[in-house]
């Protein structure tokens, strides 16, 4: 069956390091996104990528990075920069007209 | 520019009860309405959409949603809760001429023995 799927469900970091969290996707959909989620908070967009080689900044997206090599994979880099980094981080992918997104089940992220 | 209102943060509900989740949203152009389920430490999972045609849409586990275009509302309904409906629902919108999604902040739904 396709989907998105994200790797690895938890992640612990030290402080200082980077690291990245893998999204990929099988449904041949354009667009890739990236979210962050806090307990008890909404969905903050961090990048989107529409097409190929080619990504935008959400509204969060000091401390992070990206890229979009290949259609079917958009990780997400976390940096050292990022001051609080401890969150749940979602990817989704969409296609043009399709209306709405497909969600992996979620990277939880814990600095320690 | 879109947003999207969820006017209740928290919804206690004793099972077998009826619910209504309330979502209102701003666009100045045509939308796709959008309502969400996610459990806990999981993804989001598409509940239903409203693209276009019949104002009243169902979805999955039962849930329904109606699409009022002069209150700019697209509430969530079920007629019988169950335990297992307890989740956080998210309502999102987007335009009909690209794809990116703006979404509420959240219901809580809890669904009481």
């Amino acid at each position: 069956d396709g989907g998105i799927t994200q790797s690895p469900k938890y992640l612990f970091r030290k402080e200082g390091q980077n690291v990245t969290l893998s999204c990929e996707q099988n449904l041949n959909h354009d667009a890739m996104y990236w979210y962050r989620q806090d307990p008890g908070q909404g969905l903050r967009l961090i990048y989107y990528s529409q097409i190929v080689n080619d990504f935008q900044k959400g509204d969060i997206a000091e401390g992070y990075s990206v890229s979009r090599e290949k259609k079917e994979s958009f990780p997400l880099t976390v940096t050292s920069a990022q001051k609080n980094p401890t969150a749940f981080y979602l990817c989704a992918s969409s296609m043009q007209g399709m209306g709405g997104y497909t969600f992996g089940s979620g990277t939880r992220l814990t600095v320690v | 520019a879109q947003s999207v209102t969820q006017l209740d943060s928290q919804v206690p509900v004793f099972e077998e009860a009826p619910v209504e989740l309330r979502c209102n949203y701003s666009s100045s152009v045509s939308v796709y309405l959008f309502w969400y389920v996610q459990y806990p430490n999981q993804g989001l999972q598409l509940l239903l959409k409203y693209l276009s045609g019949s104002t009243l849409v169902k979805g999955i586990n039962g849930f329904e949603a109606e699409f009022n275009k002069s209150q700019t509302s697209f509430h969530l309904r079920k007629p019988s809760v169950h335990i297992s409906d307890t989740a956080e629902y998210f309502c999102a919108v987007s335009g009909t001429s690209y794809d990116k999604v703006i979404f509420g902040p959240g219901t809580s739904l809890s669904v009481i023995p």
